[in-house]
């Protein structure tokens, strides 16, 4: 069972660089987001995505696009990098309760991004 | 937006303690989640709370949806070594469709 998968699972950036995390799930998930973990802020929303086509802003979304093209990937596209993006991040989803589901949200492994 | 305060922020027990940490909302949640994250990994789902007053055991640990619908805390009796890690909660409003607030997060450690 594959689940939620994000790549890579480390990066290195320097200021200014552009990169895209990848995410892809097999669950057949409408609902799709990207969390940030910092130390002692928790899990703070930066997109999310409730279908394919459909996607909105999170808590903290500055400096960062995505796109949802297919029902399984949500990729998270950092435009110029800054050292206030060195974080944790996760991807997650879920089949909501309000389409039937359990709301329970599914997390890949984490990428761990250093901007320099 | 809607917020989280969770508590405590960490928790320092010997072996064989029951441990205790709860959330409060200012907003009404419909749905109260709570999520365990070894270090290095994503967070996993211990325990979905679905209905006011509810009452979940999953083993060891028991959590409860607040009457209030405000309020959850989650219990863990006879704690051992692998408890150690991050307890996060989260909760759901009746119109959000997926989205999850989460608590900052108890840092829990456990000495043998």
């Amino acid at each position: 069972n594959a689940g939620v998968t994000q790549t890579p699972k480390f990066q290195v950036l320097k200021t200014g660089q552009s990169m895209t995390l990848q995410c892809a799930q097999d669950m057949n998930h409408e609902y799709m987001s990207w969390y940030r973990q910092d130390p002692g802020m928790g899990l703070r929303l930066i997109h999310y995505s409730v279908g394919a086509g459909i996607t909105d802003q999170g808590e903290v979304p500055n400096g960062y696009n995505v796109s949802r093209s297919t029902t399984e990937d949500f990729p998270l596209r950092l435009l110029s990098a800054a050292p206030s993006q060195t974080s944790v991040y996760f991807c997650a989803s879920s089949y909501p309760r309000l389409a039937g589901g359990t709301g329970e949200l599914f997390f890949g492994e984490g990428s761990r991004l250093t901007v320099l | 937006g809607q917020q989280l305060n969770q508590s405590p922020q960490s928790m320092f027990i010997q072996e064989g303690e029951d441990v205790s940490m709860n959330c409060t909302s200012s907003s009404i949640f419909n749905t109260w989640l709570w999520y365990k994250q070894d270090p290095g990994e994503g967070p996993v789902l211990l325990i979905a709370l679905y209905k006011a007053g509810e009452l979940t055991s999953n083993g060891r640990l028991t959590a409860q949806f607040g009457i209030t619908r405000k309020d959850s805390f989650l219990n863990i009796s006879a704690s051992i070594p692998s408890d150690v890690g991050i307890y996060f909660c989260a909760g759901q409003g009746g119109t959000s469709y997926g989205k999850l607030t989460f608590g900052q997060g108890t840092i829990l450690t456990v000495h043998p």
